[in-house]
């Protein structure tokens, strides 16, 4: 009964590969999200995406892409996987409410990449 | 757009001891403040939020101050204990359903 989860848990390839991360959320929200947490263990937003808009963190380049096959899906696909792609990736969802516009986030368990 | 600045980036104290992040954001239309812990290898799990509309909240050993004319907030942990080690980070964001903007953590030990 896990909320957010996320498959693989580890995921080793090589330089120029095209890998995907798969994320699924229980909890019925709206709003999912995908994360980076460097080495330096810094997180930083990449995409968010609800029933009606996608926004796109500018400075993640165009080789990553979010898919939504339904509400309760966000995979991240990525092309021509590179070095400095190495990194933690986590989901997250929340809800919009109007009555409580300030909802929490629910994060998966992350996903370890690393481009040998 | 919104920048967050958090201090100091590692803490060590003495259990039993009291500890204090403070981080400061850019942007005056964040509403929402949540911090969250990040244990070693597992996800960040919210401890404690905080809305623009309240300037101070509590629960249990861990309370949240705000200070929106300054565009400054703080987390406070009492009587901290050995599990409260861990990296704590801040976050500021319009909402709670916009993506956050993270501080760049503070990884607290508790000595025992």
């Amino acid at each position: 009964d896990t909320a957010v989860s996320q498959t693989p848990k580890y995921l080793v390839t090589q330089m120029g590969n095209d890998k995907s991360i798969k994320c699924e959320q229980n909890l019925g929200h709206d709003t999912m999200y995908w994360y980076k947490q460097d080495s330096k263990k810094f997180l930083k937003i990449m995409f968010s995406y609800n029933n009606k808009e996608l926004i796109i963190n500018e400075t993640v380049p165009n080789r990553f892409s979010p898919k939504s096959p339904d509400k309760a899906h966000l995979n991240l696909h990525i092309n021509s996987l590179e070095l400095g792609d190495s990194a933690v990736y986590f989901c997250a969802s929340s809800q919009a409410s109007g009555s409580s516009p300030y909802n929490e986030q629910f994060f998966g368990p992350g996903t370890r990449l690393t481009v040998l | 757009g919104e920048n967050v600045e958090q201090h100091p980036s590692t803490l060590s104290v003495q259990e039993g001891d009291s500890a204090v992040i403070k981080c400061t954001y850019s942007d005056s239309a964040s509403n929402y403040f949540p911090w969250y812990k990040q244990e070693l290898g597992k996800r960040p799990q919210l401890i404690i939020d905080i809305r623009s509309n309240v300037g101070e909240k509590k629960d249990q050993r861990i309370a949240v101050t705000l200070n929106k004319t300054a565009k400054h907030f703080s987390l406070h942990i009492t009587e901290t204990q050995p599990e409260d080690s861990a990296v704590y980070f801040c976050a500021a964001s319009l909402s709670g359903n916009t993506p956050l903007v993270f501080g760049k953590g503070t990884r607290l030990s508790v000595i025992a």
